[in-house]
């Protein structure tokens, strides 16, 4: 069955980076590409980006282009993503979902504080 | 920059039918989808391209399609079904949005 695993939970200080890992399994990796989602406490639904797991192609959300940067290692069907000069805001719950969306990772929480 | 509107809040009694409405100027010409979130828990897509449902969704979910608008329609509500809903398309440019979340109470 199609699975997307996280990686745990990470508390960092503001202007850090965070890397957050995706293993997919159950199908095959570059078949599909990998969106990335995040949830700030008690709020919505945000769009991060998308990769393309086949050639590598990215397309970032516009607020965040200049931070983020999406990679995938095919070797191990794991996605990442990498978050750099963190602040308060961007204290969320980060999931990967296999494009378009049909199975999600479990969320990795990410906690920006001094 | 693009939005999807969504009411805040819908309540319906058990077995009564829910329906939210979802609304953005490209949904003529991009797919909706909806998500399902529970507490605590990951969003599940319960319908996509406008109206097909996933495999193992429940057939009281259904999706509609009518120019600037697509509506998510849960038939014979159960308590389960209590969650928040998000409905999602995309831009002009392929970039994902989400409309701001409408939480279902069952009362």
């Amino acid at each position: 069955q199609v699975q997307l695993v996280q990686s745990g939970a990470e508390v960092k200080k503001p202007g850090a980076s965070v890397k957050v890992s995706c293993k997919a399994s159950g199908y095959p990796f570059t078949s599909s590409g990998i969106s990335w989602v995040r949830q700030a406490p008690g709020q919505g639904l945000e769009w991060m980006g998308w990769m393309s797991t086949y050639n590598g192609n990215t397309k970032y959300a516009q607020k965040l282009q200049d931070r983020i940067t999406m990679t995938a290692d095919t070797s191990t069907s794991t996605a990442y993503m990498e978050l750099r000069s963190l602040i308060s805001d961007d204290t969320a719950i980060y999931y990967c979902a296999r494009s378009p969306a049909d199975y999600w990772g479990q969320g990795t929480l990410v906690i920006v504080s001094s | 920059s693009y939005e999807l509107t969504q009411p805040p809040s819908v309540s319906v009694s058990p077995g009564q039918t829910a329906r939210i409405i979802c609304s953005g100027d490209e949904l003529p010409k991009q797919y909706g989808y909806w998500y399902q979130q529970k507490s605590g828990q990951a969003p599940v897509l319960v319908i996509f391209n406008d109206s097909e449902r996933p495999s193992g969704i429940p057939e009281r979910f259904s999706g509609s399609s009518s120019g600037t608008t697509v509506t998510l329609t849960i038939s014979g509500v159960q308590a389960e079904d209590e969650a928040d809903y998000y409905c999602q398309s995309a831009d002009r440019s392929g970039n994902w949005v989400f409309g701001g979340g409408t939480k279902l109470s069952v009362l």
